[in-house]
């Protein structure tokens, strides 16, 4: 099993680009998250699916919208980057809407600069 | 807004020593959580308490747990160089499964 991956693992755009980060789990999760990580900041909630069909806000969605594809895939898109969306991009996935709190597998990241 | 806030923010010891890590949480929880990010990667998580726990263990790792400071404790004993990361609390509870990281402690164990 391959766990959490994403893609791309690195990214640079200029201002006012879009783009799309991809995210998959194999490991037949419900929920699945997006964080965003800045130094000094910790992890930061921007877009959250608590199971197939449904998407929620975290704490910082401003800018970025997602989409739960299927089961498998949950996607985050950037629609006109800007300088502060510059961060690493972790995808998560946690295995039951029935547990609140439920331990969550990371992927790997992707780190993105916007200039 | 943070759940978690770990203290130290940093931390250095030597090979073989304990690393204890606190953690303090704002709001009432279902379970707490620490995870350990290695430089570079993506989180791993290593323990979860529940609320009605005081006290877990795994391996070298001990947790605590106390509600009525809203606090958590996590010891590494015996330290190896390979324990370098920063490790972050999680607090869980409250609607719709999201956990609520602290800004982490970062850990350097020397040989």
């Amino acid at each position: 099993n391959a766990g959490v991956t994403q893609t791309p693992k690195f990214q640079v755009l200029k201002t006012g680009q879009s783009m799309t980060l991809q995210c998959a789990q194999d490991m037949n999760h419900n929920s699945m998250y997006w964080y965003r990580q800045d130094p000094g900041m910790g992890l930061r909630l921007i877009y959250y699916s608590a199971s197939e069909g449904t998407t929620d806000k975290g704490e910082v969605p401003n800018g970025y919208n997602v989409s739960r594809l299927n089961k498998r895939e949950f996607s985050l898109r950037l629609e006109s980057a800007a300088p502060s969306q510059t961060s690493v991009y972790f995808c998560a996935s946690s295995k039951s809407p029935g547990l609140i709190g439920d331990e969550q597998f990371f992927g790997p990241g992707t780190r993105l600069t916007v200039l | 807004s943070q759940q978690g806030e770990e203290d130290p923010q940093a931390l250095s010891i030597q090979e073989g020593e304990n690393a204890t890590m606190n953690c303090s949480y704002k709001t009432s929880i279902n379970n707490l959580q620490w995870y350990r990010q290695n430089s570079g990667r993506g989180l791993v998580h290593l323990i979860l308490i529940r609320s009605n726990e005081r006290e877990k263990h795994s391996g070298r790792l001990r947790v605590t747990l106390d509600t009525s400071k809203k606090s958590s404790s996590l010891l590494i004993t015996a330290s190896r160089a390979a324990d370098t990361a920063s490790y972050f609390c999680a607090g869980g509870g409250g609607s719709n499964y999201k956990l609520t990281f602290g800004k982490g402690t970062l850990l350097t164990v020397n040989p």
